[in-house]
């Protein structure tokens, strides 16, 4: 009974394939976060945004277009993606974006890259 | 030198133990501190948070040593559910961009 859903839960995309994966949360909460996570790595942030603005990407190759519509939904459009894309993408969400605020987090969208 | 290092283990105890996962960060500057919980092929969800002065929430005790950039996190009384990965974070900066170490697996055995 998470507060952010993340759809899909599996993709599987080719190189040449665009896709989308959706997040939205019923937490009320400004700011949305999405991460990387890679086998045997720790989480990576790729994107935040807070109340609907990007103030952080850490320098994630274009092929990842984020989108922030409002403040409940987020997106990540992927476009010919490369095999190390393969991962699970997070999604997450804060109340803002003090440092003292723990983020929640979808159950993820595993993406496989053919 | 990682940001967040941690033992990835696995650790493997029997049910009852009392286990201890340690943690270092590297930025002195760090601001607040968090132990995660990541289930297999599911989605970290806050465990607690980490104070200066110690904290517990029921058999979960964590600890925070500023000079000594050290977080730990004490399981008492194991049980098969803890069983999973925990995960240190540190936090900081007006982004309140989390830093995650790679987790320490815990599996508790009957």
């Amino acid at each position: 009974e998470t507060g952010v859903t993340q759809t899909p839960r599996h993709l599987v995309m080719g190189m040449t394939n665009k896709k989308s994966l959706k997040c939205e949360q019923h937490l009320g909460h400004n700011a949305m976060y999405w991460y990387k996570q890679s086998a045997k790595k720790p989480l990576e942030l790729m994107f935040v945004y807070s109340l609907e603005e990007r103030v952080e990407n850490n320098s994630v190759p274009s092929r990842f277009s984020p989108e922030c519509p409002n403040s409940s939904h987020l997106f990540l459009h992927l476009h010919t993606l490369q095999p190390e894309d393969s991962a699970l993408y997070l999604c997450a969400s804060s109340p803002g974006t003090g440092s003292s605020q723990p983020q929640h987090f979808g159950d993820g969208t595993r993406l496989s890259i053919l | 030198r990682k940001e967040v290092e941690q033992d990835p283990g696995p650790f493997n105890v029997p049910e009852g133990a009392t286990v201890a996962f340690n943690c270092t960060y590297s930025n002195s500057a760090s601001q607040s501190f968090f132990w995660y919980r990541q289930d297999c092929r599911k989605e970290p969800k806050l465990l607690m948070s980490v104070y200066s002065s110690g904290n517990e929430d029921g058999r979960f005790t964590a600890q925070l040593n500023r000079a000594s950039q050290y977080i730990s996190l004490l399981i008492r009384d194991s049980k098969l559910s803890d069983s999973a990965t925990y995960l240190c974070v540190v936090s900081g900066g007006a982004t309140n961009k989390l830093i995650f170490g790679t987790g320490t697996l815990l599996a508790v055995q009957p």
